[in-house]
């Protein structure tokens, strides 16, 4: 059972454009939601991280936009660069479970110059 | 950020052998460690949660007597694939909660391991 589903799967944006990476959830007892950036052959990289006290949080051109009613949360881009193509993995866990994460599917970004 | 190592960063195996995958946390200490397999073009799949001084945990559907994980310090845990098959070809990660188990923080992950087993 996927415990958090992941849109869309692929996502071409032109530079400088917006790129929003859509993710859902079910379980309510998560409280952890990190989204990573994994260049091919690379481990993933934090990006950006968010808990369910807050709606949204901004680093630079990266923003999350939570809505806890909904169980969603999303990944949004401002200014994509080339130098952004790469997969985006949201995830989320709970402290209770010793933060063993659940990945989304994926996304594969491709910003064209 | 906090740093997690992995040796070697790629290996090529003959079918039948065993291979081992060492996941280190270079600056902090880490009573749990957790690792993943990532076939291409996919996402990361959990198989087990390696706890200092105790047993790993595995996942469902994830055979303990062909992954063997070994959590033998603070700062050091081994996966290893016994009789390796083609099939067991994957790119497999760890990653470490700076803090511990016991704490909220972020996930560090390392740069991953590419086994091709011939």
């Amino acid at each position: 059972q996927q415990q958090v589903k992941q849109s869309p799967q692929s996502l071409i944006v032109q530079k400088g454009g917006i790129s929003i990476i859509n993710c859902a959830y079910e379980n309510t007892a998560f409280d952890y939601f990190p989204w990573y950036q994994q260049f091919p052959g690379k481990g993933p990289a934090l990006l950006i991280a968010i808990r369910p006290d807050v709606s949204e949080k901004k680093e630079g051109r990266f923003t999350i936009s939570f809505n806890k009613s909904a169980k969603q949360f999303s990944l949004h881009i401002m200014d994509s660069q080339p130098g952004d193509s790469a997969t985006y993995f949201c995830a989320a866990s709970m402290w209770a479970t010793g933060n063993q994460f659940y990945f989304g599917t994926g996304t594969s970004l491709t910003v064209i110059p | 950020g906090a740093v997690v190592s992995q040796h070697p960063s790629w290996v090529i195996c003959k079918s039948g052998t065993s291979v081992k995958i060492e996941c280190r946390s270079l600056d902090f200490q880490a009573t749990t460690m957790f690792w993943y397999r990532q076939f291409p073009k996919q996402s990361l799949m959990l198989m087990a949660t390696s706890n200092e001084g105790s047993k790993a945990t595995y996942e469902q559907g994830v055979e303990k007597d062909k992954f063997l994980i070994n959590h033998a310090s603070l700062t050091l845990s081994t996966l290893t694939v016994t009789s390796a098959h083609p099939e067991d070809s994957s790119f497999y990660i760890c990653s470490a909660p700076k803090g511990g188990s016991s704490s909220y923080n972020e996930q560090f992950f390392g740069p991953g391991t590419r086994l091709t087993v011939l």
